[in-house]
């Protein structure tokens, strides 16, 4: 059982490239969030999906898009990657809420801007 | 700003000493959850306690919850070298379900 896998662990871009970060999970989730993690900072929330062919803002959402097509995947964009957007990014997923099931997450993607 | 902050930032501590790290949120929440994530690794889901419940124990775990003033603490009993860890408490928010983390506690035993 694979559970949350993160794709891929690393990777080094140049200011004003784009990527896709790709989130899978085998679980049949509903909820999948993407985190970025910054030194002191805790993990802050980027954008979440409660279901397939949704998603919604979290706290820092600018300068990523994301897209939920599948329920199994879920996508994290960088159209034009700053160096601010260097961190370490975490994705996430979980059952309906009525469930007050806990969120497994991935192993992470250390994104490094230069 | 964040949902949830964690106190103290940092702990040390002896082993088989007892850790305690408080939570602050400000929103109204369905639950609360514990996570511990060892350096450069994911997090790890401790415990859970829900809205309507004051007190939870899971092993060495307790933790309780007052939704009168929005806080929780997380009580690690008899402390190990394992144990060292970053500790961060997340809540679900009522209305949009959103799953928000603090800044952590960085807990160190000393063997």
């Amino acid at each position: 059982n694979a559970g949350v896998t993160q794709t891929p662990k690393f990777r080094v871009l140049k200011t004003g490239q784009s990527m896709t970060l790709l989130c899978a999970q085998d679980m049949n989730h509903e909820y999948m969030y993407w985190y970025r993690q910054d030194p002191g900072m805790g993990l802050r929330l980027i954008h979440y999906s409660v279901g397939e062919g949704t998603t919604a803002k979290g706290e820092v959402p600018d300068g990523y898009n994301v897209s939920r097509l599948k329920k199994q995947n879920f996508l994290l964009g960088l159209e034009s990657a700053a160096p601010s957007q260097t961190s370490v990014y975490f994705c996430a997923s979980s059952y309906f809420s009525d469930l007050n099931t806990e969120a497994f997450f991935g192993q992470g993607t250390r994104l490094t801007v230069v | 700003s964040q949902q949830g902050e964690e106190d103290p930032q940092a702990l040390s501590i002896q082993e088989g000493e007892n850790a305690t790290m408080n939570c602050s949120y400000k929103t109204s929440i369905n639950n609360l959850q514990w996570y511990r994530q060892n350096s450069g690794r994911g997090l790890v889901h401790l415990i859970l306690i829900r809205s309507n419940e004051r007190e939870k124990h899971s092993g060495r775990l307790r933790v309780t919850l007052d939704t009168s003033k929005k806080s929780s603490s997380l009580l690690i009993t008899a402390s190990r070298a394992a144990d060292t860890a970053s500790y961060f408490c997340a809540t679900e928010t009522s209305n949009d379900y959103k799953l928000s983390f603090g800044a952590g506690t960085t807990v160190t035993v000393r063997a």
